[in-house]
């Protein structure tokens, strides 16, 4: 089966600090992933797509400047939430699809990630 | 603006019984429909999936039925168990690889 790391788990930083959220393919390589967030009783907001050696796309309202997204090989993207403020807590999932294209037969999980930001 | 709607945030149901969840869409260019199944501090696992071409899709005890004219899906698992007691999320796609996921939808399964 497809396997999707997601690192950390939960974290905690400072108002103003940085945090990177790792995001692994284990047994597949990945070109595309998706960085989701989810607010308490909300559905999971698209907020950006990631590249493997180009640029990601970014969601309409989503400030990349804020959420760095670096996806530098085919089993791994990172996304940096930079200078963050207790408006940035929340969960944020990433997702991969094994068998890229639209036709597709589910795309893979990572555990997500609870943000608090103090 | 929504484009995919799940209207119940929440659905109690008994052991053995059936469970049905409900999904409508506004976008007329989506082709594909997935359903996801969420608990709490974990990404979600998919179920199970149908494609715009098909009006029903089984798998074990999960049933989903797509209504095209209607713009609207439903996941039936029948018999319910404990074990089912999740968040449901319906996503579509249609275009792109972007999946728009709903709200989703909270069951609990009674012993």
């Amino acid at each position: 089966g497809a396997v999707v790391s997601q690192h950390p788990s939960w974290v905690i930083c400072k108002s103003g600090t940085s945090v990177k959220i790792e995001c692994r393919s284990l047994d597949f390589q990945a070109t595309t992933m998706f960085w989701y967030r989810q607010f308490p009783k909300q559905s999971l907001m698209l907020m950006a797509t990631s590249n493997e050696g180009s640029k990601a796309t970014y969601e309409q309202g989503v400030e990349k400047d804020k959420f760095l997204i670096n996806h530098a090989s085919l089993t791994l993207s990172t996304l940096t939430v930079t200078s963050a403020h207790p408006e940035d807590s929340s969960f944020y999932i990433c997702s991969a699809n094994k068998s890229p294209g639209r036709i597709n037969y589910g795309y893979t999980f990572g555990s997500g990630t609870r943000l608090t930001v103090v | 603006d929504q484009q995919v709607k799940q209207n119940s945030p929440s659905l109690s149901v008994q052991e053995g019984r059936i469970s049905i969840l409900n999904c409508d869409y506004t976008n007329s260019m989506f082709d594909y429909f997935l359903w996801y199944k969420k608990y709490p501090a974990e990404g979600p696992t998919f179920l199970i999936s149908i494609s715009s071409i098909k009006d029903k899709n089984e798998d074990g005890r999960f049933t989903v039925f797509l209504n095209k004219s209607a713009k609207h899906l439903s996941l039936h698992i029948v018999p319910s168990q404990p074990g089912d007691s999740a968040v449901y999320f319906c996503a579509a796609q249609g275009g792109s690889e972007k999946l728009v996921f709903g709200k989703g939808t909270k069951l609990t399964v009674n012993p």
